[in-house]
């Protein structure tokens, strides 16, 4: 019964450089949320999508960042041009439905990014 | 918008004893769902307890209870029997019943003192 799985859990990237994290769901779940944390800080909500469409966007930075979870394959988060800014942790969650009948979200152990 | 508050940076307990954490919220909505996460050293996010606004029950979970006062938006934590493994960040979050995203508040570090 394997839960959310994120690869690697630990990233390092030179400044300028792409950052691609994965982000398998737990088995049957269509629903995934990508969250950053900043050190010292709680998760911010960065992306939500379901197979192959992104819903809601609204906390995704509007330059660098993308997101994509297709058909096949995990759910990817990609930044472009890495800036040391963008060092955090990057957690997925995934869920079986969307909001209603409050599906909690579980979460994966996370990415942790380091810009250098 | 949705804010969530968590004014307590730092909590410690000593072992066996019972501590509450707190939690404010800031919402329009009448419908909506409350959580307690527990992160451990390790990172990984473990729901620890859920409330749903509709309910006046309290939640509790063995040693987690909730107190939920919708009126004053308010949503603490307390655990009982304080074990060295409840050691972690504690984040409580808001989602909407038809909201896509958790709000988390920025969390509080729980010390057990054996």
């Amino acid at each position: 019964n394997a839960g959310v799985m994120q690869n690697p859990r630990h990233l390092v990237r030179r400044r300028g450089q792409e950052a691609r994290l994965r982000c398998s769901p737990v088995k049957g779940h269509s629903h995934v949320y990508w969250y950053r944390q900043l050190p010292e800080e709680g998760l911010k909500f960065m992306v939500y999508l379901q197979k192959e469409n992104i819903i809601d966007e609204s906390g995704m930075p509007k330059e660098r960042f993308s997101a994509e979870f297709p058909k096949e394959g995990p759910s990817i988060l990609r930044i472009q041009q890495v800036v040391r800014g963008d060092s955090a942790a990057y957690f997925c969650a995934s869920s079986p439905k969307q909001g209603g009948n409050g599906y909690e979200q579980y979460f994966g152990p996370g990415t942790r990014l380091t810009v250098t | 918008a949705q804010t969530v508050t968590q004014s307590q940076p730092e909590m410690s307990v000593q072992e066996a004893e019972t501590v509450t954490l707190s939690c404010t919220y800031d919402t329009s909505e009448s419908d909506y769902y409350l959580f307690w996460y527990k992160q451990p050293p390790s990172r990984q996010m473990i729901l620890v307890i859920r409330q749903e606004a509709y309910k006046q029950q309290n939640a509790t979970e063995n040693r987690f209870s909730v107190n939920f006062q919708k009126a004053a938006k308010s949503f603490s934590l307390k655990i009982s029997d304080s074990q060295l493994g409840d050691a972690a960040m504690y984040f409580c979050a808001y989602r909407r019943n038809t909201g896509n995203q958790f709000y988390f508040g920025t969390g509080t570090s729980l010390t057990v003192i054996p």
